[in-house]
């Protein structure tokens, strides 16, 4: 069991670009959670995936936000058109269906300059 | 809309002594309740997990309890050492289990 892994670790853009960051998560866990934190705050639910079935999208998932878990294994976050505010830890965290725990990775750091 | 609420947002305390950080949360209809801790930069490293139907989980020098009908946790460190520094997350679940509310930590100091 290797645990949820993340990558890029690290990723500085420029205003207006596309970022994409990825999970790969425990193996056999069906559900896939994205969270962002920003500085000084708690993580805040964005959208999870069940298998490859997206069930729900936070309001904080703006129309430049897609996910992705194609067969229902690694999942993609995606920002287009990049700004200022989305500077943020971007956390990922998987479960096993019948399990009660969230697992989480070590995240994303993403700066906007 | 569930809130969580952690306080205080940052505690200073000599090594040794024992302390308690603070979780309160509006709504009692929760799932479970997870106690977190994040290091500077870092990812979260669960710590204690207390479901619904229990009061109070227990690992090494940590205890967590809880108190659904008042809508409070806390969280119990015993003969804190400088390896404790770190921010200590709340977050509860609903019943389902999906999307965890979290609150903005307790940015826990141990001065050697």
């Amino acid at each position: 069991d290797t645990g949820v892994s993340q990558n890029p670790r690290h990723k500085i853009t420029k205003r207006g670009q596309n970022v994409t960051f990825r999970c790969d998560p425990i193996s056999e866990h069906n559900r896939l959670y994205w969270y962002r934190q920003t500085l000084g705050q708690g993580p805040e639910f964005l959208t999870y995936f069940q298998n490859e079935a997206q069930l729900e999208k936070s309001r904080l998932l703006s129309d430049r936000f897609s996910a992705e878990r194609p067969k229902g294994s690694f999942s993609t976050l995606e920002i287009q058109r990049t700004e200022q505010g989305d500077s943020a830890m971007y956390l990922c965290a998987s479960r096993w269906g019948q399990g009660i725990e969230q697992f989480f990775g070590p995240g994303t750091r993403l700066t906007v300059l | 809309k569930q809130e969580v609420t952690q306080i205080p947002a940052a505690l200073s305390v000599p090594e040794g002594e024992n302390l308690v950080l603070n979780c309160s949360f509006t709504d009692s209809a929760i799932y479970n309740l997870q106690w977190f801790r994040q290091d500077p930069g870092k990812g979260l490293t669960s710590l204690l997990l207390i479901q619904s139907s229990q009061r109070e989980q227990t690992s090494g020098r940590l205890n967590a309890s809880l108190d659904k009908s008042s809508g409070r946790s806390t969280l119990y460190i015993a003969a804190s050492q400088p390896g404790d520094s770190a921010t200590y997350l709340c977050a509860v679940s609903p019943f389902g289990n999906e999307k965890l509310t979290f609150g903005t930590g307790t940015r826990l100091t141990i001065i050697p």
